[in-house]
């Protein structure tokens, strides 16, 4: 079975343009969460999707928005891209939101390695 | 103060060590508690929960002390493959699975 994929894998922007990220999950998985790794520090938690509903907002500017499509795939947008933005991007599928062992794991992408210069 | 707190190391040990990692988090409401390993540049993968009553997968033991609200995994008879980022993971609420808050994550590298 496939598991999260993403892409692309890499991408260099300049300040100021415009991003869009892609994640299809694990076949199944009705969640999707969006991560942004800077180097050195933990994924910080950006958007969660269930269901084609947002259900969470981490602490992330407007420029920040997300969608989740009827397959539970989803994309992350990121607007007037900023030197800081330069980041991991990860995506993470899960089978639900209940918590039922095993049922809330989340699975991760590859991720999208993001260059702003 | 950060939500979820570990020692960032670097750990150097040498192979057949045991070696513990301790995580602290600040809020009394999680429920769910995940040590994820993360390889130089790759994605987190699962590497095991943390139950209450503890738990262990061959050579890992997590547990989980909820009064002091902490978590630590041991990792007995090191390999130099166990050589990673091991990042400590809290959700506040299992019914929001996916809002999960990371440590910044503890190296661990494993010498021959």
């Amino acid at each position: 079975d496939a598991g999260v994929t993403q892409s692309p894998t890499h991408l260099i922007k300049t300040r100021g343009q415009q991003v869009t990220l892609r994640c299809s999950p694990i076949s199944g998985h009705k969640s999707v969460s969006w991560y942004q790794q800077v180097l050195g520090q933990g994924p910080q938690f950006i958007f969660q999707y269930y269901e084609k509903e947002e259900r969470g907002r981490g602490n992330f500017p407007d420029r920040f928005s997300a969608r989740q499509f009827p397959n539970y795939s989803s994309e992350l947008n990121v607007n007037a891209l900023l030197l800081g933005d330069s980041a991991l991007y990860l995506c993470a599928s899960s089978l639900t939101l209940a918590g039922d062992k095993g049922k809330n794991i989340q699975y991760f992408g590859a991720g999208t390695r993001l260059s702003v210069l | 103060r950060k939500e979820v707190e570990q020692d960032p190391g670097p750990f150097n040990v040498p192979e057949g060590a045991t070696v513990a990692f301790n995580c602290t988090y600040s809020n009394s409401a999680s429920q769910s508690f995940f040590w994820y390993r993360q390889d130089c540049r790759k994605e987190p993968k699962l590497l095991m929960s943390v139950y209450s009553s503890g738990n262990e997968d061959g050579r890992f033991t997590a547990q989980l002390n909820r009064a002091s609200q902490y978590i630590s995994l041991l990792i007995r008879d090191s390999k130099l493959s166990d050589s990673a980022t091991y990042l400590c993971v809290v959700n506040i609420n299992n019914t929001n699975a996916g809002k999960s808050t990371f440590g910044d994550g503890t190296t661990l590298t494993v010498k021959p």
